[in-house]
């Protein structure tokens, strides 16, 4: 099953855009990648997911390289809010089943 | 919608016991997993669900059972309670639908908190 790495904490000044890498090498070409945020102990929250093709929502932006070994995800404006643990996660290919990370701890700073 | 609920919220169990966290999802989704969160740590896929009947292992399944007889509800199972098995317990919900859609997303319960001594 792919793995996905991610650095383990991030500062960014509120109002910034905040850039949270992700490295997924192993992945599959058919390999969903998502994003989901977990605020304090509440339960994950989902953000946004993408297979090859840069996405964006409401919420964020998912900017996938092309050899899709990694992926970033892009908060444009971060506010205290934002400030969550973020997952980057890949789904098993063919199945419905999502192998979580360690995260990456974001604080927002004002 | 309530979404996915859970209970208990929180749960002491002594060594060796045995308990049933409860899950239902009122959503009419087909996918639902269990999920357990060690402190300072991710989440770790327990079992999972594709339908009524239907469940299978994820990466952490030793310890646990589950069973799926209606779509709504996807209990978990402890059986002999050991304190490696104290954490946050995740259950949540996943409409069916193509890969590259909004049905991709999946509801989390708030947890339920689970202290074995």
């Amino acid at each position: 099953d792919a793995k996905t790495t991610q650095p383990p904490s991030m500062d960014c000044a509120e109002g910034r855009a905040a850039n949270l890498p992700c490295n997924h090498s192993t992945i599959s070409g058919n390999e969903y990648v998502y994003w989901y945020r977990q605020i304090h102990s509440q339960g994950p929250q989902y953000i946004i997911h993408g297979l090859k093709n840069n996405e964006t929502n409401e919420m964020a932006s998912l900017i996938i390289t092309e050899d899709r070994k990694s992926s970033t995800l892009i908060l444009p404006h971060a506010t205290l809010r934002d400030t969550a643990v973020y997952y980057c996660i890949v789904r098993v290919a063919g199945t419905y089943k999502y192998i979580f990370g360690t995260g990456t701890r974001l604080k927002v700073l004002a | 919608n309530a979404g996915v609920t859970q209970t208990p919220k929180f749960r002491i169990l002594k060594i060796g016991q045995s308990m049933t966290l409860q899950c239902a999802q009122d959503m009419n989704h087909n996918y639902m997993y269990w999920y357990r969160q060690d402190p300072g740590m991710g989440l770790k896929l327990i079992y999972y669900s594709v339908g009524a009947g239907i469940t299978d292992k994820g990466e952490v399944p030793n310890g646990y059972n589950v069973s799926r007889s209606t779509t709504e509800d996807f209990p978990l199972r402890l059986e002999l309670a050991a304190p490696s098995q104290t954490s946050v317990y995740f259950c949540a919900s996943q409409g069916q639908g193509p890969f590259h859609s909004s049905y991709n997303e999946q509801f989390f319960g708030p947890g339920t908190r689970l202290t074995v001594l």
